[in-house]
């Protein structure tokens, strides 16, 4: 069975840093792209970032890019997300997601919260 | 970036009756390489999204055969023929076809009648 496990979220004050991790089982994660999701309370969805099954390959959202940094360990099958310069906008659940086959987001963690606030 | 469009943003359904939502996208989402890729997701109260349709019409496993995904080029429709109590949720479409960034609809929310 799949699973992805995210761990990492807390309360953090604003230009803060915090860092995520997503620990999987139940597949071949050296074969997989990963990814970012998060979704603000209330709010919808929003892809973050995504990384290549070797890590060749990274791309952030604009909302992120500078200030977060996706990593993977293929020993570990984890994924990480360090998050510095953190916002109030920032403030949300973050969910990792596998992709499969070229189809993004086959499966998703039970998300980590992450709040900015003073 | 490809913005999605969702139709409408609140869905009332009366148990057993079926259930239309619609997404449209700011450009064609046909890629190079002759594929739509068009996602459909649910996210239940308090749960994790979970993906239900990939590539328009591709149910992904597990996925009640009352859940079914058309459309092409910018428009799209998920229909659920008969609607259960399970059903109750928030129903996202997103594009992968002109990634980064992958982008998803505002969501819409289904609840029973």
């Amino acid at each position: 069975e799949v699973q992805l496990a995210e761990s990492g979220g807390g309360l953090v004050k604003p230009g803060g840093s915090l860092r995520l991790s997503c620990v999987t089982s139940g597949f071949l994660f050296s074969s997989h792209t990963m990814n970012w999701v998060r979704q603000a309370p209330g709010k919808g969805l929003e892809w973050v970032s995504s990384i290549s099954n070797r890590g060749d390959y990274i791309y952030y959202a604009d909302s992120v890019k500078g200030r977060f940094t996706i990593s993977r360990d293929n020993a570990k099958n984890s994924l990480y997300l360090q998050m510095n310069s953190l916002r109030a906008e920032d403030t949300a659940m973050y969910y990792c997601a596998r992709d499969w086959a070229s189809n993004p987001f086959s499966n998703w963690g039970q998300g980590t919260l992450v709040t900015v606030s003073s | 970036d490809v913005v999605m469009t969702q139709s409408p943003l609140s869905l009332p359904v009366t148990l057993g009756q079926p259930a239309s939502i619609s997404c449209r996208s700011s450009q064609s989402l046909v890629h190079n390489d002759g594929n739509t890729y068009l996602n459909w997701f649910q996210q239940r109260p308090g749960q994790s999204p979970r993906r239900l349709i990939y590539k328009v019409s591709n149910r992904d496993s597990g996925v009640p055969d009352r859940f079914s995904g058309s459309g092409s080029g910018t428009d799209f429709t998920l229909k659920i023929s008969r609607v259960e109590a399970v059903d109750v949720g928030v129903y996202y479409c997103m594009q992968s076809t002109h990634w980064p960034p992958y982008t998803f609809g505002q969501g819409t929310k289904l609840e029973i009648k």
